[in-house]
């Protein structure tokens, strides 16, 4: 079955710094991949997608995540993180079994702090 | 620009109650979605729901749960007899057609069931 791993749960990064959010994912086509951004009390956000074409793809807020199909990752970067920044993010797999409605598979997040 | 409205933002209730949660989808949207989050844990699949059926449903979407669009607009989910594991984030979503991936989420609903 497919799967999403973020490998970090929470990370911290300075602001102004850069930043790179990991993710992994199980499956052997080329996936729907998708990372959306949760503020507190907040819905889903959706930063950038990537369904096929070019591997470095560019979202909203600045940020971009590139797909690596030779390691399976679709990490999220931004290169100067703002105080706003602050969230958790999720990385998430178009399902694309038989059968399946197309419903996505989510990692576990990483919760991100910006220090001042 | 559109999006995906839910109500109540939050909602507590005592067990073995009834519960509705209420979503109103992107308007020309066709496939709907309900997702819960448990705090702390993943972002989980329940139910997809398209042509006023249910189209796919996870194995937490046992007989206690379920959803119907009432009318053109709302996209319900009901869960009969709420249990203390129950409490989480359902978040509704909705995706304009089959073959497109990109689902709009709405900002859900906490329940808490006590």
């Amino acid at each position: 079955a497919q799967s999403v791993t973020q490998p970090d749960i929470h990370i911290t990064v300075s602001e102004g710094a850069s930043l790179e959010l990991r993710c992994n994912y199980s499956y052997g086509a080329t996936p729907y991949l998708f990372w959306y951004v949760q503020s507190p009390g907040q819905g889903l956000q959706l930063l950038l997608k990537y369904f096929s074409g070019d591997t470095l793809v560019q979202g909203i807020k600045g940020f971009e995540a590139e797909f690596k199909r030779s390691q399976s990752s679709f990490n999220l970067r931004k290169p100067s993180v703002h105080w706003s920044d602050a969230a958790e993010y999720f990385c998430a797999v178009g399902r694309e079994e038989r059968g399946s409605q197309g419903n996505l598979i989510f990692g576990k997040g990483t919760k991100l702090s910006v220090k001042p | 620009e559109p999006e995906v409205t839910q109500t109540p933002s939050h909602q507590v209730t005592q067990m073995g109650q009834e519960v509705i949660l209420r979503c109103v989808p992107i308007s020309n949207h066709l496939y709907f979605y309900w997702y819960r989050q448990i705090l702390g844990q993943k972002v989980e699949f329940l139910v997809s729901f398209y042509n006023n059926e249910i189209s796919e449903k996870s194995e937490i979407f046992d007989d206690q749960f379920s959803v119907e669009r009432p009318d053109g607009s709302n996209f319900t989910l009901k869960i009969r007899s709420t249990k203390l594991e129950d409490s989480a984030m359902y978040f509704c979503a909705s995706k304009l057609r089959w073959e497109i991936y990109e689902q709009y989420f709405g900002p859900g609903t906490r329940l808490t069931v006590t």
